[in-house]
Parts: C-alpha cells; sequence; structure tokens
C-alpha cells in the first residue's frame, strides 16, 4: 500500500513569508507526527495528533509554527513570518495506533530553504 | 529526559567487512521502546527494528543483527558482510512510556558508508 506522502518535496521561500506543508498518512493510521531535522542532526520532535486533536505540541519552537488534522487523516504544518533558521527537512510519520512505543512510518520529508 | 548517543559520526568499511553501530540511550521510564532507523541518500527514514526494555533477547534479520542489553544501556546495530547498498545514516531512537511516550527521540546518526 500507499506510505506516507508529503507535498511539496521542496519549499523556497523569502524570509516573512507563510508557508504550508501537507502531509498523507498512511491510510487508516491513527496517529500523526511531524519532526525537523536539520543537516547533520537527527529527526526532533514537533507535534503528535491523535485522530483529529494535538496530543502533544511539546516540540513546537513557537507561536509561529501550528499544525492541524481537521478530519483526522491530511494534517498542514503552518508556519508563519518563516526565519531563515526555519531551514530544515520536515518530516511527517504517522503509526497505526497511538499506544507508546508504536512504530511510526515516514515519509519523505519537505525540504524548506527560507531565504 | 530521554537522550540517545551514537557516539560513532562516521564510518567507513570495505565492502563485504562487517561493521557495528553503536547506541547508547539514558531514560528514566520503566518500559521504553528502541528503534533504528535507516536514512539513505534519497532522504526517507525506513523503519528497521522496535525492540521493547522487556525483551532483551537478540535478533537476526538476514545480515542485520541487534544487541540489546540493559545492564549498558545499549542497542548496538550489527551488519554483516556489509554491501554497497548498506550506505546510509543510521539512527538510534528511544520512545518511552511516561516521558514524551508517544515521542521518539533521536540519536544523531552515524554515516556509514561502504566502499566497493
Amino acid at each position: 500500500g500507499a506510505g506516507v506522502s508529503q507535498t511539496p518535496s521542496n519549499k523556497v521561500t523569502e524570509k516573512g513569508k507563510y508557508v504550508e506543508l501537507r502531509c498523507d498518512p498512511i491510510s487508516g493510521h491513527t496517529a500523526l507526527y511531524w519532526y525537523r531535522q536539520s543537516l547533520g542532526q537527527g529527526p526532533e520532535f514537533l507535534i503528535y495528533f491523535q485522530g483529529t486533536g494535538a496530543a502533544d505540541d511539546s516540540g513546537l519552537p513557537n507561536d509561529r509554527f501550528f499544525a492541524v488534522r481537521p478530519e483526522g487523516s491530511v494534517s498542514t504544518l503552518k508556519i508563519q513570518r518563516t526565519e531563515r533558521g526555519d531551514s530544515a527537512v520536515y518530516l511527517c510519520a504517522s503509526s497505526p495506533g497511538t499506544a507508546p512505543g508504536e512504530t511510526q512510518y515516514f515519509g519523505p520529508g519537505t525540504r524548506l530553504l527560507v531565504l | 529526559a530521554q537522550k540517545v548517543t551514537q557516539a560513532q559520526t562516521e564510518i567507513s568499511v570495505v565492502e563485504k567487512e562487517d561493521v557495528t553501530l553503536d547506541c547508547v540511550y539514558e531514560t528514566r521510564d520503566t518500559t521504553y521502546y528502541l528503534f533504528w532507523y535507516k536514512q539513505p541518500p534519497s532522504g526517507e527514514l525506513v523503519f528497521l527494528i522496535r525492540r521493547n526494555s522487556f525483551d532483551e533477547q537478540n535478533e537476526i534479520s538476514g545480515r542485520y543483527s541487534w544487541n540489546f542489553q540493559k545492564s549498558t544501556s545499549s542497542f548496538n546495530f550489527t551488519i554483516t558482510a556489509s554491501q554497497v547498498v548498506d550506505s546510509a545514516v543510521y539512527f538510534c531512537a528511544l520512545s518511552g512510556d511516561q516521558t514524551g511516550a508517544n515521542n521518539l527521540f533521536f540519536g544523531t546518526g552515524t554515516r556509514l558508508t561502504v566502499i566497493p
């Protein structure tokens, strides 16, 4: 079956602009996660959804970052007033259930470059 | 707090050599889960294995094997008879049942290069 998909694969924007990154999880997966990976680093957790609600958004760096999952499937990560430091690969993952330790399956990521 | 340390930043081996990637973790949770992911040049993280803290049995899958030792808080990954296709960045990750229960805490990764 289809894996996690993310669009766009690459996004170049200018400092101060607004961007939206989309994630389409594996069909039927209840949980959805966003991570950010900077060059040479491991992914860092941003936010976790159980169904439609954000169960844990403790990883969002500041209030410029926001994510939604209105119908419990597709999710959008929104970044306002982008800064050069936001440049990174944004990874989305999904898992079948919401129990601790569920295996997370990752998408290919969106590479964001803020000029 | 959860922490994963992958002390080896880069490793190079010649094809057909065996190689072990080290992973040391820290957690206060009594129940936790350990993972290995592979990130090839294409960038997508590929799941390799998941172990829970109550199962210390080592696992072998083809050329891959994993050694989980709670006494040393380590979860090392060995590739036997390495191949060029094994070249990638490998990440070890940890998830607990209390602290950020659904988050994966990743190490900084080990870049493996297999030279033909």
